[in-house]
C-alpha cells in the first residue's frame, strides 16, 4: 500500500541553524501539506502546497519557512534559523485533490538546543 | 471549516464497540466528516470520511445524523490496540488544511 515516508525520523539542530525536513508524498497525488505537533499539543496545519505554489498557509507558516517540490518526488520544509520553539514533531501529507483523504507521513521528531 | 465537539476521554472493554460521539451543528453542505486517530505521537491516521449516509469499511463505521449535526464513530471490535486519540474533523476538502482539536482520548480495557 502506497504511503508518505519523511526523513530524518528525528534531527538535533542547534538555535539559528537552518534546517531541511523532507518528505515523499505518495506519488500520483498533487496536494501536499505540513502539519507540526508541539509536544502535549494539537497538531497544527502550516501550508499547504499545490502546482508548484502555495495554497493556504496559517499564521505560524512566517518568513522563516518555506516549502519546495524541488523534484518529481520530494517535498520539502526548510526553516531558515531555527528557534527553541520551533522542537516538534513534523508530518507531512498527501492527498489526491478535491475532497480526497490526506494521508499522513510518520513524521520527523526535530530538536533545537 | 466548521468547529467539532468531542468528549475528552472515553473507556471501551476490549471486544466491545465503541461509539465515539462528534457534535458539529455548524456544518456547510459541502463539508465533509473525517475521522482520524492518533496512536501515541505516529502520523494522525486516516479511519473513514462521510458526506450524507452512513459508510463502513474495514477499519469503522460513520453513522452521520440526517441533519448532518452530529456523528457517530463506531468501532466493531475494539482491542487494546485501537487505544488513541480520536478526532473529528469536517472539512471541505482540496488545499484545505486539517483543523485538529483535542479529539478523544480512547482507552480500551483489557
Amino acid at each position: 500500500e502506497p504511503e508518505v515516508t519523511q526523513t530524518p525520523s528525528h534531527q538535533v539542530t542547534q538555535m539559528g541553524q537552518e534546517v531541511i525536513l523532507r518528505c515523499v508524498p505518495i506519488s500520483n497525488h498533487l496536494y501536499f501539506y505540513w502539519y507540526r505537533q508541539i509536544l502535549g499539543q494539537k497538531v497544527e496545519f502550516l501550508v499547504s502546497f499545490y502546482n508548484n505554489e502555495i495554497s493556504e498557509k496559517s499564521e505560524i507558516f512566517d518568513d522563516q519557512f518555506s516549502v519546495e517540490r524541488p523534484d518529481g518526488s520530494n517535498f520539502t520544509l526548510k526553516i531558515r534559523s531555527t528557534k527553541l520553539e520551533d522542537s516538534a514533531m513534523y508530518f507531512c501529507a498527501s492527498s489526491g485533490g478535491g475532497a480526497e483523504t490526506q494521508y499522513f507521513g510518520p513524521g520527523t521528531r526535530l530538536l533545537v538546543l | 471549516d466548521a468547529k467539532t465537539t468531542q468528549p475528552p476521554s472515553m473507556d471501551c472493554a476490549e471486544g466491545r464497540a465503541a461509539n465515539l460521539p462528534c457534535n458539529h451543528s455548524t456544518i456547510s453542505g459541502n463539508e465533509y466528516v473525517y475521522w482520524y486517530r492518533q496512536i501515541h505521537s505516529q502520523g494522525p491516521q486516516y479511519i473513514i470520511h462521510g458526506l450524507k449516509n452512513n459508510e463502513t469499511n474495514e477499519m469503522a463505521s460513520l453513522i452521520i445524523t440526517e441533519d448532518r449535526k452530529s456523528s457517530t464513530l463506531i468501532l466493531p471490535h475494539a482491542t487494546l490496540r485501537d487505544t488513541a486519540v480520536y478526532y473529528c474533523i469536517v472539512i471541505r476538502g482540496g488545499a484545505d488544511g486539517l483543523t485538529f482539536g483535542k479529539g478523544t482520548h480512547l482507552i480500551i480495557q483489557p
